[in-house]
């Protein structure tokens, strides 16, 4: 199965400063269909994860424009700028190349 | 509006059985892939289990094959989780997730609330 790998796994950020969370594969995420399956997740506390990103950087309905994705083949970066309060939680990447479907290890984003 | 909400999780011996169903309203149910994930408590998630719209194709992790079944019934705009021979790890919380913006069975746009199984004698 994929591998996915974040880093850091835990960042204190300063309200309106930028964040980034990094997340490598163990294989290149690009399809046949030229569409590389890299998917961004913010799982804020006691709740159920939600989408943010899909296929490396369009955002998903809702999702404020201060959330960016970018990178290819195996190597991918969200971005937070401007962050505020609500951007706590726990941020995931998740591969949807192959079966199973798998997710980085997360990364714990705190308001310092 | 989305709106996906599992029930049937608690607490099990070693060896047991549970079925958890997940409710799914506001959204064509049958024109669209669900899977479970679940997250061990404090841990990381885990897709469990995908079935396609029409539940005709059926996907698992090597972990639960032959112990776990996944099913749906559209009439009734509801997902199943059949667990069999549950172990103390599959101590988690079940979300169900629907697929949508890539297609396939990714867990993506809509996550329920999720239930807790705990396997515990």
């Amino acid at each position: 199965e994929i591998v996915m790998t974040q880093t850091p796994l835990s960042l204190s950020v300063t309200p309106g400063q930028s964040a980034s969370v990094s997340c490598k594969s163990s294989e290149t995420l690009l399809h046949g269909d030229r569409k590389t399956y890299l998917y961004w997740f913010l799982q804020r506390p006691g709740q159920s994860p939600q989408l943010l990103i899909y296929e490396v950087s369009s955002r998903f309905s809702g999702v404020p424009d201060r959330f960016s994705g970018s990178g290819s083949g195996t190597d991918f970066t969200l971005k937070i700028s401007r962050v505020e309060p609500e951007d706590v939680g726990i941020y995931y990447c998740m591969q949807g190349i192959h079966l199973p479907w798998t997710f980085g290890q997360g990364t714990k984003v705190e308001i310092k | 509006e989305v709106q996906l909400l599992e029930s049937g999780g608690g607490l099990v011996q070693p060896g047991g059985s549970l079925r958890l169903t997940c409710a799914a309203s506001g959204f064509t149910f049958n024109s669209e892939a669900m899977s479970w994930v679940r997250q061990a408590p404090g841990s990381g998630l885990e897709w469990v289990s995908a079935i396609s719209g029409s539940g005709g194709d059926t996907y698992y992790r090597d972990s639960v094959k032959g112990r776990f079944t996944i099913s749906r019934d559209n009439s009734k705009n509801t997902l199943y989780l059949q667990m069999n021979s549950l172990r103390a790890e599959d101590t988690a919380i079940y979300y169900c997730a629907k697929a949508g913006v890539s297609g396939g069975t990714r867990p993506t746009d809509k996550w329920g609330q999720g239930t807790l199984v705990t396997v515990s004698s």
